[in-house]
């Protein structure tokens, strides 16, 4: 249980076009989404916090314009860089909670690789 | 504001020989405690986790952690290495869910194995 996917794996754009990157919650329902970045030997860095049918709440320093998060959906939120540049080249990795008692954990999705050329 | 330190960036370990990954937290309440594993290209792999309870935790692969509140500490253990667990290492601290059940992870700590 608790599966998260990705999609897609990996992808190379040219630089000013927009990217979307899906995350799913396969077998249960996410009602928190957050999205992390990570660049070549460092460690994540969460980018947004979605809540389903709520605005992401976007971390200190990261552009809500230029990452588009939606969580329309219990199952799916998506991330899109708009007008990607090749600074935005990095590993994209989402997770996903159900609201409960106690802790609320995350799983997480297998990242996405997003190149911009 | 909480933070997680993995002092050793780099570790080499022979293989059958035993590992330890430091990890030193700050954080004001009672902290959600993680070991997560990420092999290269790869998404994190949860090894285990602290909660509550038991302060000797075990998790998959043969790895082993100990909450230590007086050290602020959360070590990883493994009595043997395999060549397989070369990987990078990540220690994370969950916030509570007033703080939005965020996540909060170390810098990581690349484990090489020597045959």
């Amino acid at each position: 249980g608790a599966v998260v996917s990705q999609h897609p794996s990996r992808v190379i754009c040219k630089s000013g076009t927009s990217v979307k990157i899906e995350c799913r919650s396969l077998d249960f329902q996410a009602t928190t989404m957050f999205w992390y970045r990570q660049f070549p030997k460092q460690s994540l860095m969460l980018m947004a916090t979605s809540n389903e049918g709520s605005k992401a709440t976007y971390e200190q320093g990261v552009e809500k314009d230029k990452f588009l998060i939606n969580h329309a959906s219990l199952t799916l939120s998506t991330l899109t860089v708009t007008s990607a540049h090749p600074e935005d080249s990095s590993f994209y990795i989402c997770s996903a909670s159900q609201r409960g008692r106690g802790y609320n954990e995350q799983f997480f999705g297998p990242g996405t690789r997003l190149t911009v050329l | 504001a909480q933070s997680v330190t993995q002092p050793d960036i780099h570790i080499t370990v022979s293989e059958g020989a035993s590992l330890e990954l430091r990890c030193n937290y700050s954080y004001g309440a009672t902290p959600y405690l993680f070991w997560y594993v990420q092999s290269p290209g790869q998404g994190l792999q949860l090894l285990l986790k602290y909660f509550s309870g038991d302060t000797l935790v075990q998790g998959i692969k043969g790895f082993e952690a100990e909450f230590k509140r007086s050290q602020s500490s959360f070590n990883l253990r493994k009595p043997s290495v395999h060549w397989s667990d070369a990987a990078e290492y990540f220690c994370a601290v969950g916030l509570t869910k007033a703080a939005g059940n965020k996540l909060t992870f170390g810098g990581g700590t690349r484990v090489l194995v020597k045959p």
